[in-house]
């Protein structure tokens, strides 16, 4: 079906380390791929996207890679910050379904915690 | 600050109710999404409206019902309420017609408690 895994589901790390979170989608035709940051009682903010024909896009910390190939995508943050500590989600326009316009899907979300 | 506004922001109703939540885009927005969050399904695509004109439909329930209005905010009705769908329900909008490419935008979110 028309899906997006992301994976953990929970990270814990310690304020400067690395922290990597992982997306697959199912739709070979998805050419959108954004991040997105959620803290609390807030609604989700766009942090860092990237286009099919593009492999690699760098933004300071963050950085998003992606393989069309293998279907995946990853978000990469160096050097992490306490306020990192958020939910983040990443995203896909699923096309299948009989729509041309698409539904930006959602992964379930994974709950960074940079410990200082 | 999006430049998304929802109203309200928070709202308690009974079982059986009905209530209405408002959306007004970006200025210049022409997109409109509804999205419903909750603890176990996470952020779901219910509906995405593009001048007026519904464009895609997510896992809306029969009970739910959208519109965009000529001044291209939007309404998302809930009826017959029943406590599953206590959730936060955010919209979002974008200048495009497509998800795709388009920056998505976020409203802060309605929180809807049903009891």
């Amino acid at each position: 079906g028309e899906n997006v895994e992301q994976h953990p589901s929970t990270l814990s790390v310690q304020e400067g380390d690395s922290a990597v979170i992982k997306c697959t989608y199912s739709d070979s035709a998805s050419n959108y791929f954004p991040w997105y940051k959620q803290e609390l009682g807030k609604g989700p903010q766009l942090i860092i996207d990237i286009r099919s024909n593009v492999g690699e896009k760098k933004d300071q910390r963050i950085a998003v890679t992606l393989n069309k190939t293998a279907k995946h995508f990853s978000l990469h943050i160096t050097e992490t910050q306490p306020e990192d500590s958020a939910v983040y989600f990443c995203a896909a326009p699923l096309l299948a379904g009989g729509t041309s316009y698409g539904k930006l899907t959602f992964g379930q979300g994974t709950i960074l915690t940079v410990h200082p | 600050d999006s430049g998304v506004t929802q109203t309200p922001k928070h709202l308690i109703t009974a079982t059986g109710q009905r209530v209405t939540l408002r959306c007004s885009p970006r200025s210049g927005d022409l997109s409109v999404y509804w999205y419903q969050q909750s603890l176990d399904q996470g952020l779901q695509f219910l509906i995405h409206y593009y001048n007026g004109e519904e464009r895609a439909k997510g896992n809306i329930l029969e009970r739910f019902s959208a519109q965009q209005f000529p001044d291209l905010h939007s309404e998302l009705n809930l009826s017959s309420l029943e406590l599953g769908d206590s959730a936060l329900y955010f919209c979002a909008s974008s200048h495009g017609r497509r998800p795709s490419g388009n920056t998505i935008y976020f409203g802060e979110g309605s929180w809807l408690t049903v009891v």
